[in-house]
């Protein structure tokens, strides 16, 4: 059984650091990995996705990599701003054919000003 | 473009009640439909998902139950409420067939409070 797991819960940082957002998964067999932000009472916003071929994708300040091999995944956020802050949520999706997403339970990141 | 409605955004319902969630999605069509469930400090908890009108699948056996009378409408219900159905329900949808990969978009939510 699949299982991700997001390391660690929550993560305090000043303005300006680079930093880096951790995802564990235990089965390599995946389709694609996706990184997600989640503001307060709101619903989930897609930030990068990495197929499994793949081994980084980039947009704007963010940096996704993924080592399926290793099961990890890192997302990597330069010169954090206090609008970084929200919680970070990563999916990974099964092998084509199967529809579940299974989400780790989030690191939640505040970036001081 | 496509878009995720849900509503309502906030609920509050006593224990015992009924529940009726709704989602449509716009400018696609025959999407994957999914509903998750967000408890306070833990993840995403996937309830149901739908590959077509009529076909859904429970990952968790609850007091809960889900609909999709029409292709792009997802319908959550419960006919009595919990304490414990009190959460963050979320929608969402993914293309049937999506060259970039199966990403999936998530609705704005709806706040349950069972009281």
């Amino acid at each position: 059984k699949q299982e991700v797991t997001q390391i660690p819960a929550a993560l305090s940082v000043p303005e300006g650091e680079n930093l880096v957002l951790n995802c564990s998964f235990t089965d390599s067999a995946i389709y694609n990995l996706q990184w997600f932000r989640q503001d307060p009472g709101k619903g989930l916003t897609s930030l990068l996705l990495i197929q499994s071929s793949q081994r980084e994708q980039t947009s704007g300040r963010l940096n996704a990599s993924l080592d399926k091999s290793s099961g990890r995944s890192t997302l990597y956020i330069a010169a954090s701003q206090p609008g970084d802050s929200a919680t970070y949520l990563c999916a990974v999706k099964p092998p084509s054919g199967t529809y579940k997403y299974i989400f780790g339970t989030g690191t939640r990141l505040k970036v001081l000003a | 473009s496509q878009t995720i409605h849900q509503w309502p955004a906030t609920l509050v319902q006593p224990v015992g009640s009924p529940l009726s969630l709704e989602c449509t999605v716009e400018g696609t069509s025959n999407p994957n439909l999914y509903w998750y469930r967000q408890a306070a400090g833990r993840g995403l908890q996937l309830l149901f998902y739908s590959v077509g009108i009529g076909q859904i699948s429970s990952e968790v056996p609850q007091n809960l139950s889900a609909s999709r009378p029409q292709d792009r409408q997802f319908i959550l219900s419960s006919k009595k409420l919990l304490l414990s159905d009190s959460g963050f329900y979320l929608c969402a949808w993914s293309p049937d067939r999506d060259p970039s990969g199966n990403t999936i978009y998530f609705g704005e939510g709806s706040w349950l409070t069972v009281v």
